[in-house]
């Protein structure tokens, strides 16, 4: 069965500096790969996904992502931090074998961003 | 356009009873999917419907059930509720027209089970 794991459940960072969120995903078969973010009280919202076109994904608020098949990786990045990027992050797949959209989901980073 | 919208935004049950949360989806969207969000499980998938037929199911017992309308809105109900039912139960939509489509997720509705 497909898998999802991200790297540490918290990673703090100062502000201005590089984010670096980690996500490996376990099938064979590459599968759509997904970021979301979630802040406190609310639904997801997309960062960014990759279908199957360019490795290099770029999202909104300033973050992307490099799809790796040899590593099986989907890293999420952003240069500089900013405090507003405080937040719980998703990585999620979604299986190309299988029917339907279902998202599996990753256990979650918690971003803290300092001043 | 409006987004997804999820009704009530908080629910509060005891042991036993059922529960049935609504789900409207973003206007055109006939994909709507069913999620359950606890800090130990995480998010985890429940269900999804498509044109009214359940077109994927997560390992949920069955007490977790689903339906969709005509009209793409969704609901879903839990019976004999459990403590560890308690959760934010997260609702999305899709066009549901082909694999890898984006899912836009509604605000949840947070289930406190006593």
């Amino acid at each position: 069965a497909q898998s999802v794991t991200q790297l540490g459940s918290h990673v703090s960072v100062s502000e201005g500096a590089l984010v670096l969120l980690r996500c490996n995903y376990s099938s064979s078969v590459p599968p759509y790969l997904f970021w979301y973010v979630q802040y406190p009280n609310q639904g997801l919202q997309l960062l960014l996904k990759y279908t199957s076109a360019a490795t290099l994904v770029k999202g909104i608020n300033g973050f992307e992502a490099e799809f790796k098949k040899s590593e099986t990786s989907f890293h999420l990045t952003k240069p500089s931090a900013h405090m507003s990027d405080a937040a719980e992050y998703f990585c999620a797949v979604s299986d190309r074998e299988q029917a339907g959209t279902a998202l599996i989901f990753g256990k979650g980073t918690t971003l803290s961003v300092s001043s | 356009k409006a987004g997804v919208t999820q009704t009530p935004r908080y629910l509060i049950k005891t042991r036993g009873q059922q529960v049935t949360l609504s789900c409207s989806p973003i206007s055109g969207h006939r994909s709507v999917s069913w999620y359950q969000q606890t800090p130990g499980q995480g998010l985890q998938f429940l269900f999804e419907y498509f044109s009214e037929t359940q077109r994927n199911k997560g390992n949920f017992p069955g007490r977790f059930s689903g339906r969709q309308f005509s009209n793409s809105r969704s609901e879903m109900n839990v019976s004999t509720l459990e403590l560890g039912d308690s959760a934010l139960y997260l609702c999305a939509s899709s066009l549901g027209r082909a694999q890898g489509e984006t899912q836009y997720f509604g605000p949840g509705t947070r289930l406190l089970v006593l």
